[in-house]
């Protein structure tokens, strides 16, 4: 199984809002990563968890909150987000992360709208 | 700031035409170039990983090269199929570690 799922698919939120962002992969994986990715831009790098530690904040504001409870899922805790922060979240895996060689299995993304 | 370029933008061509796009990198500092497919309502999928100067890879039809030296990765696609229409993206890592830095991307749309 090379799939990494994400839930849901599309998401609607006001600014007094709380709600999480899923991502599953059942590949072995060791690392996984949330991408942030507006429209006609590249997709940008938010947090890196390597065995189930955080080791990379792209200094992202403190209303997304990540979580990694196992090897297997990662989460994306959102509160209080501006209409800025709409936007495709992407979740991706890969084998590991501190060699850097390995190729990222992405999800297909969660769009998000912050009315 | 560490710039990753990708031209052109976009591309359309015919089927059965062979086509190439270039993504462009700081040469000074170079540890890894990933090339992705994305296609539309789909999760973006790995083509290649490249390391070596002089790299040379091949999936298929899909091909890629790598000057580290000059700092830039040429994707070729050998007799275009409207299936390869999607959106190439590359992706620059100058240490160790995963972060990758992703180019704007090539979206290509290939006619039948």
């Amino acid at each position: 199984d090379t799939e990494v799922t994400q839930t849901p698919k599309h998401l609607v939120m006001g600014m007094t809002n709380k709600k999480s962002l899923k991502c599953e992969q059942h590949m072995g994986h060791r690392a996984m990563y949330w991408y942030k990715q507006k429209a006609k831009k590249p997709p940008e790098l938010m947090f890196v968890y390597s065995y189930e530690k955080l080791s990379i904040n792209e200094s992202v504001p403190s209303r997304f909150s990540p979580e990694c409870p196992n090897s297997s899922l990662l989460n994306l805790h959102l509160h209080a987000l501006q209409p800025e922060d709409s936007a495709l979240y992407l979740c991706a895996s890969s084998q590991d992360w501190a060699s850097g060689l390995w190729e990222q299995y992405f999800g297909p993304g969660t769009r998000l709208t912050v009315t | 700031i560490l710039n990753v370029e990708q031209s052109p933008q976009s591309l359309h061509v015919q089927e059965g035409d062979s086509t190439n796009f270039t993504c462009s990198f700081p040469s000074s500092n170079f540890y890894a170039l990933h090339w992705y497919r994305w296609e539309t309502a789909k999760s973006p999928e790995a083509l290649f990983v490249m390391t070596l100067n002089g790299d040379e890879k091949k999936k298929g039809r899909i091909s890629a090269t790598l000057n580290t030296k000059e700092g830039y990765s040429y994707l070729y696609i050998k007799g275009s199929q409207p299936e390869d229409s999607a959106t190439y993206l590359c992706a620059y890592n100058y240490n160790q570690g995963g972060k990758l830095i992703f180019g704007q991307g090539t979206e290509l749309s290939v006619k039948p």
